[in-house]
């Protein structure tokens, strides 16, 4: 049973630019959220998506923005990219209704802006 | 608003010394409270939880919890650290949903 995917594992890009990271998440999950966590900082709340619509938002611009897939995969994008972008985007996934249950992470994106 | 305050930046015990790990949050109601490890380059993995009932809770690798509702604490322990208990912890509160609230995380280092 595969848990959490997440690809690609490193990524590099330039200000301005804009990025696409996706996550499959754990088999029988349909509720995906992702996290950005800055180097020596906790993972801060971006989104979550479930039924293919957000959900829940913490407190970022809309330069970020996402999408679920009908699987329940997920897509993470950003634009017009920042330095303080570069992070690790960690997807994690859980099953609506289960209410506080753990949530099964990735291992992450690391995300390089220069 | 909710947040949750690891005081402790970095932590070094000796291999086979006890390991408390401090954590303490601010919410209104009793919160759902996690304790999460993250190795380097890894993602998190959940080492215990505390939703309701006894206040001591049992995790998994020999961690154990304590909820402390006084004291808004949820303090990690272990009695015999090992080498590969050598990572970054994060407590983490959930107020509601799946919305999960992190400390900045404690480093421990092992040392033999």
């Amino acid at each position: 049973d595969a848990g959490v995917t997440q690809s690609p594992t490193h990524l590099i890009k330039t200000r301005g630019q804009q990025v696409t990271l996706r996550c499959s998440p754990k088999s029988g999950h349909d509720t995906v959220s992702w996290y950005q966590q800055a180097l020596g900082q906790g993972p801060q709340f971006i989104f979550q998506y479930y039924e293919e619509e957000e959900r829940q938002r913490g407190n970022f611009p809309d330069r970020f923005s996402g999408h679920q897939f009908p699987n329940y995969s997920s897509e993470l994008n950003v634009n017009a990219l920042l330095l303080g972008d570069s992070a690790l985007y960690l997807c994690a996934s859980s099953r609506r209704g289960a209410t506080n249950e753990k949530l099964f992470f990735g291992s992450g994106t690391q995300l390089s802006v220069l | 608003a909710q947040s949750v305050t690891q005081p402790d930046i970095h932590i070094t015990v000796s291999e086979g010394a006890s390991l408390e790990l401090r954590c303490n949050y601010s919410y209104g109601a009793t919160p759902y409270l996690f304790w999460y490890v993250q190795s380097p380059g890894q993602g998190l993995q959940l080492l215990l939880k505390y939703f309701s009932g006894d206040t001591l809770v049992q995790g998994i690798k020999g961690f154990e919890a304590e909820f402390k509702r006084s004291q808004s604490s949820f303090n990690l322990r272990k009695p015999s650290v090992h080498w590969s208990d050598a990572a970054e912890y994060f407590c983490a509160v959930a107020p509601t949903g799946n919305q999960f609230y992190f400390g900045t995380g404690t480093s421990l280092t092992v040392i033999p």
